[in-house]
């Protein structure tokens, strides 16, 4: 089965630094990649996903993460973060033909002031 | 629904007793998924239903845990003979099915958090 790994289980970094979670994955066939955040005291939610086309995708906060299948990695970057940003960030991979999806163990993003 | 159901949001237990959480998931989504959130873990894959298929239950830690999905709609997730370490927030997820059309990525629930004394 296709499966995550998160090597970073914190990163605390400061406000208006560039961020980077690292995010590789293990799979023999194609995949779709996902990134999750969940905010202190609250469930998960969609932040980021890859499915086909362009490796870079992005949404309108500013989080950005890359494809790179000859890495096999998904990582999330942010070129300047805010403390709103704290929170937990997932990874997440299904294989493109169903729709079991596998999670890192999660990378705790702290954004002192 | 608007979103996906879990009930109870906390359920505290003694050491010993059985516990049903239950999730309702998004109309007309036909996959449904469990998940267990330990303090400081990440999210642990428990059991996947598709369908009308046999579910997937490669992630179920022992066979205290159970789940069944009615209808194809709601499922309920049962722990028997409740451990200390059942302590946890599960989460349910659901979403649309493999080749219906392009991955949307998963709904979670809010979490049942699970206390065993």
């Amino acid at each position: 089965a296709q499966s995550v790994t998160q090597l970073d289980s914190q990163v605390p970094v400061f406000e208006e630094a560039p961020v980077e979670l690292r995010c590789n994955y293990s799979s023999s066939v194609s995949v779709y990649l996902f990134w999750y955040v969940q905010y202190p005291n609250q469930g998960l939610q969609l932040l980021l996903k890859y499915l086909s086309g362009s490796t870079l995708v992005k949404d309108i906060n500013g989080f950005e993460a890359e494809f790179n299948k000859s890495q096999t990695s998904f990582h999330l970057r942010k070129p300047s973060v805010h403390i709103s940003d704290t929170a937990e960030y997932f990874c997440a991979v299904t294989l493109s033909n169903n729709n079991d999806m596998r999670f890192g163990a999660g990378t705790r993003l702290t954004v002192k002031p | 629904g608007a979103g996906v159901s879990q009930s109870p949001s906390n359920k505290v237990t003694e050491k010993g007793k059985d516990v049903e959480l239950r999730c309702d998931p998004i109309s007309g989504h036909t996959a449904l998924y469990w998940y267990r959130q330990s303090l400081g873990q990440g999210l642990e894959f428990l059991i996947y239903f598709q369908g009308n298929s046999a579910p997937d239950k490669s992630g179920l830690p022992s066979d205290r845990f159970s789940a069944e999905r009615t209808g194809g709609s709601v499922s309920t997730l049962t722990i028997q003979r409740t451990q200390q370490e059942d302590s946890a927030v599960y989460l349910c997820a659901s979403s649309r099915g493999p080749g219906e059309s392009s991955p949307l990525g998963y709904t979670f629930g809010s979490g049942t958090r699970l206390t065993v004394v």
